[in-house]
């Protein structure tokens, strides 16, 4: 079945320090979207990354960087040197359109506090 | 250009009640979708409109929830004799049309019942 695990629930960390956010996907689909979307204390969904299934090359945005790695279902997110705006709820997702449906399917999240 | 818009911002209801979550996308985006949120839980999906018919409305739990979008371009989500278990943040998002098109969210909809 269709899953995402985003095992952290909360994370805490120093201003500075770099952080790594997990994500963890079952699919049978070879062809498929990965996803992460930031959630601010607003409470809007942002968009920060998607990722297709036959492209492996990781990527760097700034500070943030994501390495994705098909042979352990894998999709992490690395925040360099954070700052307090970083505080925010992380969820990743996974989108498999050959099954002729376009839904999102998100994981629990993971809740980052940045400490001044 | 405006990103998704939803009105309101918060609903509050007395159990029973019937409502209406409204959604306008961007411009141009020819497929909508909404998610509902509960707390400390990542989004789930109800139901997936592409142009004016629900392609996939498999995520609605029951026949209480119920969405259109007649011109395909505004939405409704519609439920009925809401329970106090309906408490929750309403999402909706859109992309330009294709499967793979990313969805972009609105700032939700807090429904509470009372």
């Amino acid at each position: 079945a269709q899953k995402v695990t985003q095992a952290q629930t909360e994370i805490s960390v120093v201003e500075k320090e770099d952080v790594t956010l997990d994500c963890v996907y079952e699919t049978r689909d070879t062809t498929y979207y990965l996803f992460w979307y930031k959630q601010p204390p607003s409470g809007e969904l942002v968009f920060l990354i998607r990722r297709n299934s036959f492209d492996e090359q990781n990527e760097i945005s700034g500070r943030y960087s994501w390495n994705f790695q098909k042979s352990t279902s894998s999709f992490n997110f690395t925040i360099t040197a954070s700052q307090v705006v970083d505080s925010a709820v992380y969820f990743c997702a996974l989108s498999e359109p050959a099954r002729g449906t376009y839904k999102y399917i998100f994981g629990t999240g993971t809740r980052l506090k940045v400490l001044a | 250009g405006a990103g998704v818009s939803q009105t309101p911002s918060n609903k509050v209801t007395e159990k029973g009640k019937y409502v209406e979550l409204r959604c306008d996308p961007i411009s141009g985006h020819t497929a909508l979708y909404w998610y509902r949120q509960s707390l400390g839980q990542g989004p789930e999906f109800l139901i997936y409109f592409q142009g004016t018919g629900a392609a996939d409305d498999s995520g609605l739990p029951n026949d209480r929830f119920f969405a259109v979008r007649p011109e395909g371009s505004v939405s409704t989500l519609k439920i009925q004799r809401t329970e106090r278990g309906d408490s929750a943040v309403y999402l909706c998002a859109s992309s330009l049309g294709t499967g793979a098109d990313t969805q972009y969210f609105g700032p939700g909809t807090r429904l509470t019942v009372l």
